[in-house]
């Protein structure tokens, strides 16, 4: 079971915004950076938010992440039907002998 | 520019052994920490452990302690992940995974399939 609890699933019509919670704790995103994943359909995770708001080069933005305290959200504005995947916060746990962790991922639906 | 290319689909009978890898090109590959995730089928993504191929420091996620051994070899650039007896609850794809405090450059996964 993970420590980083997401909603199963999202879901909006083109164009709208969703948003998804990832919720922790102290030893987790309290007290680290959390990250943003996106995988599509058959192909392999693809990072979209890194150091709680940045984007990587080539990631639009209508994609944002905020953090507040021992939760982070990622934000998709605009949406698209591409933007249908899973989605997965990830971040670093102290309590943990491996450190990494992922949230338990959100499917996003476009209506 | 960045790569991880993984080795190919395997096919296993419970009880086999298996060794896949992950080759890394373009950067620096004893500077980065490589990770190996699992992600079973129609399930999310979990970190099995992570590997530092500059002095080969290992550490294992609690629930695959004891039941994979993740490995490097610098001079090739090359980290393993190795099973000594699979069993069927091993199917699931795996993807390798460079790691600084988040993933940015991953593997094209490696679907591993146990069945008698």
């Amino acid at each position: 079971q993970s420590v980083l609890t997401q909603p199963p699933s999202v879901s909006a019509a083109p164009g709208q915004k969703v948003t998804i919670s990832c919720s922790g704790s102290s030893s987790n995103i309290g007290n680290n950076y959390v990250s943003w994943y996106q995988q599509l359909p058959g192909t392999a995770p693809k990072l979209l938010i890194y150091d709680n708001n940045k984007r990587p080069s080539g990631i639009p933005d209508r994609f944002s992440g905020s953090k507040s305290g021992t939760s982070a959200t990622l934000g998709i504005t605009g949406l698209q039907t591409g933007d249908e995947a899973d989605y997965y916060c990830g971040t670093w746990d102290s309590s943990l002998s491996a450190g990494r962790v992922f949230g338990t991922g959100t499917k996003v639906t476009v209506l | 520019e960045v790569q991880l290319v993984q080795s190919g689909a395997e096919v296993k009978k419970p009880g086999e052994s298996l060794k896949i890898s992950c080759k890394g090109s373009g950067y620096s590959f004893t500077s980065y920490w490589i990770g190996w995730v699992r992600q079973m089928p129609g399930k999310g993504l979990e970190w099995m452990g992570i590997i530092y191929p500059g002095d080969s420091d290992t550490r294992y996620s609690p629930s695959f302690q004891g039941q994979v051994t993740i490995s490097a070899d610098k001079s090739i650039s090359t980290a393993y992940l190795q099973w000594s007896s699979l069993k069927a609850s091993d199917t699931a794809m795996y993807y390798c995974a460079r790691s600084s405090g988040y993933v940015d450059y991953w593997g094209q996964g490696t679907l591993v399939t146990v069945s008698s």
